[in-house]
C-alpha cells in the first residue's frame, strides 16, 4: 500500500461554502497530482506540483486553487463550492524517475447541495 | 489526437477463468505504458509499468503485453478471483514534456462471479 492520504474520504456540503481537500504523502516524492474522475469516465488532470512552491494547471480547466509549501503536503481549496463540482477527487505522487509509477490516495468524494 | 481506448468496456467471468483486456493508444511520442486496478470507492493501484522496449511483463496473476509498432496492449489475467473485481485502466505516458503527460483510459470494469 501506498503512503498517501486523502481527508475527508466523503463530504456533503452546501452551495456557497469554502472546501479544502487534504492530501499528504510520507515518500518524499517531489511530483503531486490532482485528478477528478467521475463514475465510468477517465482521470482528468486539474493541478500538479513539481516541488514546493511549484504549481501548474492540468489539462481540465478548475475553478480550485492548490498550494505546496511542504514537500509532504499539497491542498486543494475550492473558494465557494457549486453543484457543478460534485465529483471524486483523486491526490497522486510520484517519484522524479517518469517510469516510475504514481501513488494514488483513496480519494474525497465530493457532494455539493 | 492522443487517445487511449480500452476495450470491452465492461466484462463479467466466473471464478478460477481467464480474461484479456485490451488498450489502443494513439499517443504519440511514446514513454511508456501502464496498467492500473481501481477497486470501488479506492484509489488506482500500479499493476505494471512497461516502457518501448519491453513487450511483456508480469506482476503474480497479471500479464500485461505491449506491441509498440500496432500501439496495442493486453492485459492477461489468469485463474480470476473475487478479489479482481475492479476497474482495470490504461495509462500512455509521452515524452513530450518533464511531466510525462499522462492520458488515461476509461477502463474495463471486471465482475468476477463465484
Amino acid at each position: 500500500e501506498a503512503d498517501i492520504y486523502q481527508t475527508p474520504r466523503y463530504l456533503v456540503i452546501g452551495t456557497g461554502k469554502k472546501i479544502t481537500l487534504e492530501c499528504s504523502q510520507t515518500m518524499g516524492h517531489d511530483k503531486m497530482y490532482w485528478y477528478q474522475q467521475d463514475p465510468g469516465m477517465e482521470l482528468h488532470l486539474i493541478h500538479y506540483s513539481y516541488g514546493v512552491n511549484s504549481t501548474e494547471k492540468g489539462d481540465l480547466s478548475s475553478e480550485s486553487t492548490v498550494s505546496r509549501i511542504r514537500t509532504e503536503h499539497f491542498p486543494l481549496t475550492l473558494e465557494s463550492a457549486r453543484p457543478s463540482h460534485t465529483s471524486q477527487y483523486l491526490c497522486a505522487s510520484s517519484d522524479a524517475d517518469s517510469n516510475q509509477p504514481q501513488h494514488f490516495g483513496d480519494g474525497t468524494r465530493l457532494s455539493i447541495l | 489526437k492522443n487517445q487511449v481506448e480500452q476495450s470491452p468496456q465492461s466484462l463479467i467471468i466466473l471464478e478460477g477463468k481467464n480474461c484479456t483486456l485490451q488498450c489502443n493508444y494513439t499517443v504519440s511520442p511514446f514513454s511508456n505504458l501502464r496498467w492500473y486496478k481501481q477497486d470501488t470507492g479506492r484509489g488506482p493501484v500500479s499493476l505494471t509499468i512497461m516502457t518501448f522496449s519491453e513487450n511483456t511483463k508480469s506482476n503474480g496473476r497479471y500479464t500485461a503485453t505491449l506491441d509498440a509498432d500496432t500501439k496495442q496492449s493486453s492485459l492477461h489475467i489468469t485463474a480470476s478471483q473475487l478479489s479482481d473485481s475492479a476497474s482495470y485502466i490504461c495509462v500512455v505516458s509521452d515524452r513530450g514534456s518533464t511531466l510525462g503527460r499522462l492520458y488515461f483510459g476509461r477502463g474495463t470494469q471486471l465482475t468476477v462471479w463465484p
